[in-house]
């Protein structure tokens, strides 16, 4: 069956430090896969979209990586700061269904 | 532009009474979205339009579930009659494409149903 995973637990990480969060897929070929972050209470808010055929793509702080082998995005935030705490969600999106699934997120905590 | 603009923010009905969710998309945004979040099943894919078609309504839980685009600027969703199980927070989104683009979500409508 087809499944996209994101760690369920809390991640929490110091103010200065690099959050690394990771959306694992299967029985998916992504044309391209997005990352929202959702803050309590609000909906999600776009933050970056990366290709099949791009490795990497960067947007300030933001860092996304996308490995179709492995079948894997990395979501990084260097410099993190209270502001970034949040629940972040991946989204695929697959021609074959030709709609955008969504990962059911990880929270992020950044503490002074 | 102020966004998408869902209404009403929260709603609470009894079992059995016809709910009615609204949503005006981002001006000049072909496609709009449903979406439906739950702890247990995250976000979920209700229908889509495009240009005020709907084109993919498989996301649809059951025939007590409706929607509407009647022009660009304006789409419903209608339960009739609500269920417990209907409880949920329900997303509007729009986008400029369905590929390729971003979607622009409104804050959501939270439907509790007693």
């Amino acid at each position: 069956s087809q499944k996209i995973e994101q760690n369920s637990e809390a991640l929490n990480i110091q103010e200065g430090k690099t959050a690394t969060l990771t959306c694992n897929y299967t029985n998916y070929s992504p044309a391209y896969l997005q990352w929202y972050r959702q803050d309590p209470g609000r909906g999600p808010v776009f933050l970056l979209l990366i290709r099949e055929n791009e490795k990497e793509k960067r947007k300030e702080r933001l860092k996304v990586t996308f490995d179709t082998t492995l079948k894997q995005s990395l979501f990084h935030i260097t410099a993190s700061q209270p502001a970034d705490s949040a629940t972040y969600l991946c989204a695929l999106f697959t021609g074959t269904a030709s709609k955008l699934t969504f990962g059911t997120g990880t929270r992020l905590q950044v503490t002074l | 532009d102020a966004g998408v603009i869902q209404s009403p923010r929260h709603e609470v009905t009894e079992m059995g009474q016809e709910v009615t969710l609204r949503c005006k998309p981002i001006s000049g945004h072909d496609y709009l979205f449903w979406y439906r979040q739950t702890m247990m099943r995250g976000l979920e894919l209700l229908i889509y339009f495009n240009n005020n078609v709907p084109i993919d309504d498989s996301g649809m839980p059951e025939d007590r579930f409706s929607a509407k685009m009647p022009n660009a600027s304006f789409s419903t969703l209608k339960i009739q009659p609500s269920e417990p199980r209907d409880s949920a927070v329900y997303f509007c989104a729009s986008s400029l494409a369905r590929v390729n683009y971003g979607y622009t979500f409104g804050s959501g409508t939270r439907l509790t149903v007693v």
